[in-house]
């Protein structure tokens, strides 16, 4: 594997559902990211991990939960979403944390909520 | 936030022909990168500009960033169906910590 992997690559779950999203990162890289896409809206950066340290929480609803175990996986677990929440879900990384760092995407998770 | 807008939101060419797309903003920009997003996919970096009145080339694109450091354009010279995605530019400023902000991105699709 190369690059960056996210599974599942779609997901329809209820609102009472738990589900888990991972990334993982074969780039040596030290910084992970969440970002949420909706349409007509530009990405939403979500949750920042620098050397698995959160180091940024864009006022994410608690009902989505980041965990980085190390600097190549990240995981966004998913409680009592709402239909709002249905979008495509794209994991990234850099070499740092730097806003000017280069960022590689994985190819998205896209969920729907019912 | 501070706010990127892109335009146009959409255009439809043929095969062949030149485009032109923007990206602006009211602040200047500490650095600024462009991606391409397929359908079903991530987006893909293309080029990270630095220096204002910075010119780079990538094949067929040509990236220009504005001298004052607050705007960018893609120019793509005889576009191809292989073109066709979503372009996004994402900017980084001086007080932006960690937050790469992105535009909304403009939507290309080349018809044969």
């Amino acid at each position: 594997e190369t690059g960056v992997t996210q599974t599942p690559r779609h997901l329809v779950m209820g609102m009472t559902n738990k589900k888990s999203l991972k990334c993982e990162q074969h780039l040596g890289h030290n910084a992970m990211y969440w970002y949420k896409q909706s349409a007509k809206k530009p990405l939403e950066l979500m949750f920042v991990y620098n050397f698995k340290e959160q180091t940024e929480n864009n006022s994410v609803p608690s009902r989505f939960s980041p965990e980085c175990p190390n600097s190549s996986h990240l995981f966004l677990h998913l409680h009592t979403l709402q239909p709002e929440d249905s979008a495509l879900y794209l994991c990234a990384s850099s070499q740092d944390g730097l806003a000017g760092g280069n960022r590689y995407f994985g190819p998205g998770t896209r969920l729907l909520v019912l | 936030t501070q706010l990127l807008e892109q335009s146009p939101q959409f255009l439809s060419i043929q095969e062949g022909e030149n485009l032109t797309v923007y990206c602006n903003s009211s602040s200047v920009f500490s650095s600024l990168q462009w991606y391409r997003q397929e359908p079903g996919e991530g987006p893909v970096l293309l080029v990270t500009v630095v220096t204002g009145g910075e010119v780079k080339k990538l094949k067929r694109l040509t990236f220009q960033f504005g001298d004052a450091r607050k705007d960018s354009s893609l120019h793509i010279t005889a576009a191809q169906p292989g073109d066709t995605g979503l372009y996004l530019c994402a900017g980084a400023w001086s007080n932006s910590g960690y937050a790469l902000n992105f535009g909304k991105g403009t939507s290309l699709l080349v018809t044969p």
